[in-house]
């Protein structure tokens, strides 16, 4: 079945380093993908998102392009702020659009 | 304001006592759902509905109960709790069945089953 496997965490960098949480994922056809954020007592907000093959989202400085050779949507951000400390999650939606599917999460702290 | 809002945020019960945690939104959207988020599980999609008398299992379904008599309500019934079914609960809406679009969240419910 479909499923995401996403980096392990915590990261903690330093403020105004370059962040990369790695993706991938398995799928049959071809799902759009996601990437939310979760700051600490809320709910998942979207950050971006990608529907198909070579599409890039960004959101933020946040970019992650979808990679159907790899089966891959890194998450990148060239320089991280305190307040991007949060926990983010892969996601994948198959394309009849019923399921979502989420990685585990990958906790950042930044700090100054 | 559009949201979507559960209740309560934080319980507390015993095992076997009955509960239900309610979802609503008011977005007209057709499409919710529940999952729970765990440690190093991430979130696993509990149930989904379609529409309105439309429900469907997700991943973990086992010891949940769902139903979806209007539109924006959708609630979460807890028959029988047991401790394994202490975690975090977030419920979820979005307008289309497509894939593409984004689901908007709640604020969580943090269950604690002793």
């Amino acid at each position: 079945g479909d499923s995401v496997t996403q980096m392990e965490g915590p990261v903690t960098l330093s403020e105004e380093a370059f962040l990369t949480i790695n993706c991938t994922y398995t799928a049959t056809g071809y799902p759009s993908l996601f990437w939310y954020v979760q700051y600490p007592g809320e709910g998942l907000q979207l950050l971006l998102k990608a529907t198909k093959a070579d599409d890039k989202g960004s959101n933020k400085g946040f970019e992650a392009t979808y990679r159907k050779e790899t089966t891959s949507f890194h998450l990148e951000k060239g320089s991280v702020q305190v307040s991007d400390s949060a926990v983010y999650f892969c996601a994948l939606n198959e394309n009849t659009g019923n399921q979502f599917y989420f990685g585990t999460g990958t906790s950042l702290t930044v700090i100054p | 304001e559009a949201q979507v809002t559960q209740n309560p945020r934080y319980l507390i019960t015993v095992t076997g006592k009955k509960l239900t945690v309610t979802c609503s939104q008011n977005m007209n959207h057709e499409y919710m759902s529940w999952y729970r988020q765990d440690p190093g599980l991430g979130l696993r999609q509990i149930y989904y509905s379609m529409n309105v008398e439309v429900t469907d299992k997700g991943d973990v379904p086992e010891g949940y109960k769902v139903s979806r008599k209007e539109k924006r309500n959708f609630p979460l019934i807890l028959e029988s709790p047991s401790p394994n079914q202490t975690s975090l609960y977030f419920c979820a809406s979005r307008p289309l069945l497509l894939a593409g679009e984004t689901q908007y969240f709640g604020p969580g419910t943090r269950l604690l089953v002793l």
